[in-house]
């Protein structure tokens, strides 16, 4: 089955610290793997992607992203966490046909001490 | 360019009642999706449009929902009768034909049946 497991429900970082949000995956074809972010009551900001190539991928904001095969994981992480990054952040995989949904996990909050 | 333009942003009916709402995605996208997001969960994929085609439709839209893309350009999402299993957030999103690039979302509709 097709799925997509974000392990972490609630995560708390201290500002300044780093931070990894887990992503596993499950997907009969090629995957094509993204990370969105969802602040309360908007709707999701694609933070990046990956397709092919090089299997570490830069976002907006300061994210990056590793994908690992052999894992079947696309990780997220930040060096540096933020206040403003307090928010949910939605791993999601789909595949190049046209007109394929994309398959989302049930999300990570982070929130951001000081 | 404007991004993708969802209305009503909220959206509070009575058990039974009829509710519409409407999407405008970015003028040069023929492709249209919806997906509905409950909470604690991601976005689950309901339905969507190439141009005015209606391509594919999730089991999870059931017979009360039907939407439309009249001309290839906004689109409406109606729900009959509605329960109180329709609360959610109601999520429209856009993109080119070409492959899965990573939808720009609206906002969304958050739905409340009382």
């Amino acid at each position: 089955a097709q799925s997509v497991t974000q392990p972490d429900i609630h995560i708390t970082v201290s500002e300044g610290a780093s931070l990894e949000l887990r992503c596993n995956y499950s997907y009969g074809a090629t995957p094509y793997l993204f990370w969105y972010v969802q602040s309360p009551g908007q709707g999701l900001q694609l933070l990046l992607k990956y397709f092919s190539g090089d299997t570490l991928v830069q976002g907006i904001k300061g994210f990056e992203a590793e994908f690992k095969r052999s894992q079947s994981s696309f990780n997220l992480r930040k060096p540096s966490v933020h206040w403003s990054d307090a928010a949910e952040y939605f791993c999601a995989v789909g595949a190049k046909q046209a007109g394929t949904a994309l398959i989302f996990g049930k999300g990570t909050t982070l929130s951001v001490s000081s | 360019d404007t991004g993708v333009s969802q209305n009503p942003r909220h959206k509070i009916t009575k058990r039974g009642q009829n509710v519409t709402f409407r999407c405008d995605p970015i003028s040069e996208h023929n492709r249209l999706y919806w997906y509905r997001q409950t909470l604690g969960q991601g976005p689950e994929f309901l339905t969507y449009f190439q141009n005015e085609a209606q391509l594919e439709k999730s089991r999870l839209l059931s017979d009360r929902f039907s939407a439309e893309r009249p001309k290839g350009s906004f689109s409406t999402l109606e729900i009959q009768r509605t329960e109180q299993g329709d609360s959610a957030m109601y999520l429209c999103a856009s993109s080119l034909v070409e492959g899965v690039d990573g939808y720009t979302f609206g906002s969304g509709t958050r739905l409340t049946v009382v």
